[in-house]
């Protein structure tokens, strides 16, 4: 059984830092990873998608990065602003029949003026 | 343009109801699905469905009931509601089942 976690669960820096949120997952035989955004009493927003063939992913200020061996992926936020607030999941998928996406519990950022 | 939408936004009523929410997604997508989000924030699939057919049936209990007229919509029964029902429940779809998911804002359930 797929587990997935990431740790802190929470996280508090000043605005301007860059930082990397971690997530680790216990099955390597993954399909894709996906990161998300949920910002407080809304739905989920899709950050970033990497298949199991990539490395990484990149969009703006965000670099994802994947490392099925090790069972890890982290996100990388550069020069965080206090808008980029907000949890943070890491999700994947075990290969096999009916995969589905198994999320990790997520990491509260705040990001201080 | 709403990608992935759900009717209602919130929803409160009384433990032993029955209750649908409804999501629409105009993606186009094959694959739609239904998730738990609890007090805790734990996100937890609860039921897939690709080309109208259940896929993932997480053992949930049989209160919950499923339904996709088409490939665009996706419902969710909920007969007897309990207490232990309230939660955010979000909807979802995707290309496959194995492709990027886009989710719907959510539907906060609260049963009293």
């Amino acid at each position: 059984k797929q587990e997935v976690t990431q740790i802190p669960a929470a996280l508090s820096v000043p605005e301007g830092e860059n930082l990397v949120l971690n997530c680790s997952f216990t099955d390597s035989a993954i399909y894709n990873l996906q990161w998300f955004r949920q910002d407080p009493g809304k739905g989920l927003t899709s950050l970033l998608l990497i298949q199991s063939s990539q490395r990484e992913q990149t969009s703006g200020r965000l670099n994802a990065s994947l490392d099925k061996s090790s069972g890890r992926s982290t996100l990388y936020i550069a020069a965080s602003q206090p808008g980029d607030s907000a949890t943070y999941l890491c999700a994947d998928w075990v290969t096999g029949a009916n995969s589905k996406l198994t999320f990790g519990k997520g990491i509260t950022l705040s990001v201080r003026p | 343009d709403t990608a992935v939408s759900q009717t209602p936004k919130y929803l409160v009523t009384q433990m032993g109801n029955d209750k649908s929410i409804k999501c629409e997604q105009n993606l186009g997508h094959d694959t739609m699905y239904w998730y738990k989000q609890d007090s805790k924030k734990f996100l937890k699939i609860m039921f897939s469905y690709n080309n109208k057919e259940l896929i993932i049936n997480e053992t949930v209990p049989n209160r919950f009931s499923p339904k996709s007229p088409d490939k665009a919509h996706l419902n969710l029964h909920i007969n007897s509601l309990e207490l232990g029902d309230s939660a955010v429940y979000f909807c979802a779809s995707s290309l496959s089942n194995v492709a990027e998911q886009y989710f719907g804002p959510g539907t906060r359930l609260t049963v009293t």
